[in-house]
């Protein structure tokens, strides 16, 4: 069991380009989360999606979009990349609902110059 | 607006000692749940500790205790023999029948030998 993976694990743009990290679970669970990690901030959420085929707004969705085409994935899209998007982004995910435990992956660190 | 307040941005205690980490919520719910999170340097989030606020008894796990107090609306959490293994970025979040998690800032905790 692989359990959350991400992919790129580190990665630097420069503004204006664009990229997609992504986040594969093995766990058959249904919910899938992106947040972004600043200093002094905690964790914020993005984007999250609670099935295959669904997404939703969070809590900083601005410059970023999500596709849910498979249950297992979870694709986090910058389609300009700004230097306010440096951070680092996890992925998480939980079998069904607010009240489980979340699964993290293991972050992506982004730089864009 | 549910709010997630971590007072002490660092804390240190010596190996074997105890500490214990603040954590205060606002929310006008009754029923939700409350997460302590462990953040080491390798970065991955793993869960620590998990408290249903119906449930008046504090939650355990090993050395891990919480002191919930639902009124006051506080979830300490209180490491017991404190290991260099426990030196990590300690996140609070709660919950409440939504789809997300609401983070604290975070607190990081050195435990010197």
């Amino acid at each position: 069991n692989a359990g959350v993976t991400q992919t790129p694990k580190f990665r630097v743009l420069k503004t204006g380009q664009s990229m997609t990290l992504l986040c594969a679970q093995d766990m058959n669970h249904e919910y899938m989360y992106w947040y972004r990690q600043d200093p002094g901030m905690g964790l914020r959420l993005i984007h999250y999606s609670v099935g295959e085929g669904t997404t939703a707004k969070g809590e900083v969705p601005d410059g970023y979009n999500v596709s849910r085409l498979k249950k297992q994935n979870f694709l986090l899209g910058l389609e300009s990349a700004a230097p306010s998007q440096t951070s680092v982004y996890f992925c998480a995910s939980t079998l069904d609902g607010y009240y489980n435990e979340q699964f993290f992956g293991p972050g992506t660190r982004l730089t864009v110059l | 607006a549910q709010t997630v307040t971590q007072s002490q941005p660092e804390m240190s205690v010596q190996e074997a000692e105890t500490v214990t980490l603040s954590c205060t919520y606002d929310t006008s719910e009754s029923n939700y749940y409350l997460f302590w999170y462990k953040q080491p340097p390798s970065r991955q989030m793993i869960l620590v500790i998990r408290q249903e606020a119906y449930k008046q008894q504090n939650a355990t796990e090993n050395r891990f205790s919480v002191n919930f107090q639902k009124a006051a609306k506080s979830f300490s959490l209180k490491i017991s023999d404190s290991q260099l293994g426990d030196t990590a970025m300690y996140f609070c979040a709660f919950t409440y029948n939504t789809d997300k998690l609401i983070f604290g800032t975070g607190t990081r905790l050195q435990v010197f030998p």
